[in-house]
């Protein structure tokens, strides 16, 4: 079993604030790290994905870095927004094609 | 394109009752999941299909599920008898075959299933 943590488990932040989280993975037989975003009632859209170590990638004000010896990678959100939330899910992908997800970070950004 | 397609929306059911979910993938995409959706075990993989051709399906909780994928276009999941455990939102996705277990998977809208 394949075991993908992230944490917070939520967060609220202030309209303006930057903020991160943390996704952990398994280090042995990395293939590629996913980034979903997910708002309520919607589906999950995919991000990123990344699959060397040292892997940055930016989108607007969202970017997010990979570490695939230690096992893990950072999503960051800079000058929240109220849009901004969501609930954002990493995905880890080994040698096989599935997907395990995360239970995700559920963000808040308060006006 | 439209995306991946999944109906219906919202089936509400009662226990012993068949249940079947439907999904049309994006055109072109080799690769269609299924996954389920609940609060005590977040998104987990039942099945995923290759070209038409189920692959893992060890996600399948139990014999009660089953899938099948009869063209490129449609792919259907089953549930028969539903129970109330059932409960939860089942979602679809697609995705390319290019460069094997990195390719993005597409979402769809899902179908929220009640079993009372």
């Amino acid at each position: 079993i394949l075991n993908v943590e992230q944490s917070p488990q939520s967060l609220h932040v202030q309209e303006g604030d930057s903020t991160n989280f943390t996704c952990s993975f398994p280090s042995s037989n990395f293939y590629a790290l996913h980034w979903y975003r997910w708002e309520t009632a919607k589906s999950p859209e995919a991000l990123f994905v990344m699959t060397l170590n040292g892997d940055e990638k930016k989108k607007g004000r969202i970017s997010a870095t990979l570490n695939t010896k230690e096992g893990y990678s950072y999503l960051y959100i800079k000058g929240s927004q109220p849009e901004d939330s969501a609930t954002y899910l990493c995905a880890f992908s080994s040698s096989a094609r599935q997907l395990t997800f995360g239970s995700g970070t559920q963000l808040t950004v308060l006006p | 394109d439209a995306g991946v397609i999944q109906s219906p929306r919202h089936e509400v059911t009662e226990m012993g009752q068949e249940v079947t979910l439907r999904c049309k993938p994006i055109s072109g995409h080799d690769y269609l999941f299924w996954y389920r959706q609940t609060m005590m075990r977040g998104l987990e993989l039942l099945i995923y299909f290759n070209n038409n051709v189920p692959i893992d399906d060890s996600g399948m909780p139990e014999d009660r599920f089953s899938a099948k994928m009869p063209n490129a276009s449609f792919s259907t999941l089953k549930i028969q008898p539903s129970e109330p455990r059932d409960s939860a939102v089942y979602f679809c996705a697609s995705s390319l075959d290019r460069t094997g277990g990195t390719d993005t998977q597409y979402f769809g809208p899902g179908t929220r299933l009640t079993v009372l």
